[in-house]
């Protein structure tokens, strides 16, 4: 079976633009969780989708922002990016919510 | 979802049992305890998953206490691939959904 995958793997962007992260999970798995790392904050979450309905939410401004389609593939989306969004994006998919299998992420890069 | 508390780092050989502690003394009744493993530039990765006495699996051993208020992984003869960063975390995986909470993790080192 094929793993979760993340498009692109690294971008590069500038203060005030948008970004539009895609995510690809396991066949079969309706459970899509995003997440953030940085060195500073380490890994936080961001928000969870179950069959194209937000299940879980973190404690991220609304310029964060995600949706999942019917075929359980998901985007997230950052709009008016700071430097601070500079970050390893993770996107993590589920078949259960127990266990929680990760892509390889994609690094952002804000300039 | 209970707090965390790990060492920040810890230093082994290859060859050794490494034991990495975590406390999370306001556990609570349907909290499990999860350890998951990342390498650098990647997402983390399951590794073993408990609700109480010893769980092990074919990478890893988990032991937990009677009073569940603090759990042990233990990984068995560690080699150089072993190092990465370990979290271990706390919650309720049935009713939580997919909301993970990780805490900073311990960073093993192995040497040679």
């Amino acid at each position: 079976k094929a793993g979760v995958t993340q498009t692109p793997r690294y971008l590069i962007k500038t203060r005030g633009q948008q970004v539009t992260l895609s995510c690809s999970p396991i066949s079969g798995h309706r459970s899509v969780s995003w997440y953030q790392q940085t060195p500073g904050q380490g890994l936080q979450f961001l928000f969870e989708y179950f069959s194209e309905t937000q299940r879980n939410k973190g404690n991220f401004p609304g310029r964060f922002s995600g949706r999942q389609f019917s075929n359980s593939r998901s985007e997230m989306n950052v709009s008016t990016l700071e430097l601070g969004d500079s970050a390893l994006y993770l996107c993590a998919s589920s078949p259960d919510s127990i266990e929680q299998f990760f892509g390889p992420g994609t690094r952002l890069t804000v300039l | 979802l209970a707090k965390t508390t790990q060492p920040i780092s810890m230093d082994s050989y290859e060859g050794q049992e490494v034991n990495i502690t975590c406390s999370h003394n306001n556990i609570a009744t349907n909290d499990y305890i999860t350890w998951y493993q990342q390498f650098p530039s990647q997402g983390p990765r399951f590794i073993i998953q408990g609700y109480k006495t010893k769980v092990t699996n074919e990478v890893a051993s988990l032991f937990i206490p009677a009073d569940r208020k603090s759990s042990t992984l233990s990984l068995p003869r560690v080699s150089l691939s072993d190092t990465a960063v370990y979290y271990c975390l706390v919650g309720d995986m049935y009713n939580q959904g997919g909301k993970l909470i990780f805490g900073q993790g311990t960073e093993l080192s192995v040497k040679p």
